[in-house]
């Protein structure tokens, strides 16, 4: 069956501008979590949604980022006003049930956000 | 606060060679441990995973890793390497009653020919 899906692959922003980075979690997977990872770091938790709710928000780095899912399914994260060291690869991953540590994680390919 | 060390950012092995990959965590209790592979332009999969029970795991593409609770190390082990096995090898951990992982720098494994 398909996986995770994210688009776009690769962003191009200017300083200042609003992006918006959609994941299309596997059909049925309640759980979905974006994390972002930064040019020589490990993947660091940004937000989980349990079917449309975020019971946690609290890796959201700035009031800059933001997300939401919708349908229990497509999920959006939206960063205003891009800064610089928002340049990073952003990744989606999608449980089947409820996010609890021993439940894997599906990972998208992640999309590369390039803040000029 | 809990954290994860991977200590080698690189490490460059001949094909054919064994392989090992460390990783020490800090978490006061019983961790849930989990390795993840990266290719290039690829999202993370996940190589093995150690909940509890044996302590020693097996996982895709001949990898095994050993979980240590007296060293707080759950190094990852290949006997011999292949090219392919070129890519990024993160460890994470995950804790009770906490739905994120926790994940290492990661480790860029490069295969001589």
């Amino acid at each position: 069956g398909a996986g995770v899906s994210q688009s776009p692959s690769n962003k191009v922003t200017e300083k200042g501008k609003d992006v918006e980075l959609r994941c299309d979690p596997i059909s049925g997977h309640t759980a979905l979590y974006w994390y972002r990872q930064s040019l020589g770091q490990g993947l660091e938790f940004l937000i989980y949604f349990q079917g449309n709710s975020a019971p946690d928000k609290s890796g959201l780095p700035s009031d800059r980022f933001s997300a939401e899912r919708t349908g229990g399914s497509v999920s959006t994260l939206t960063i205003q006003r891009t800064q610089q060291e928002d340049s990073a690869v952003y990744l989606c991953a999608s449980s089947p049930r409820q996010g609890l540590p021993y439940n894997e994680q599906f990972f998208g390919p992640g999309t590369r956000l390039t803040v000029l | 606060a809990q954290s994860v060390t991977q200590p080698d950012i690189h490490i460059t092995v001949s094909e054919g060679a064994s392989l090992e990959l460390r990783c020490n965590y800090s978490y006061g209790a019983t961790p849930y441990l989990f390795w993840y592979v990266q290719s290039p332009g690829q999202g993370l999969q996940l190589l093995l995973k150690y909940f509890s029970g044996d302590t020693l795991v097996q996982g895709i593409k001949g990898f095994e890793a050993e979980f240590k609770r007296s060293q707080s190390s759950f190094n990852l082990r290949k006997p011999s390497v292949h090219w392919s096995d070129a890519a990024e090898y993160f460890c994470a951990v995950g804790m009770d009653s906490s739905y994120k992982l926790i994940f290492g720098s990661g480790t860029r494994l490069l295969v001589r020919p």
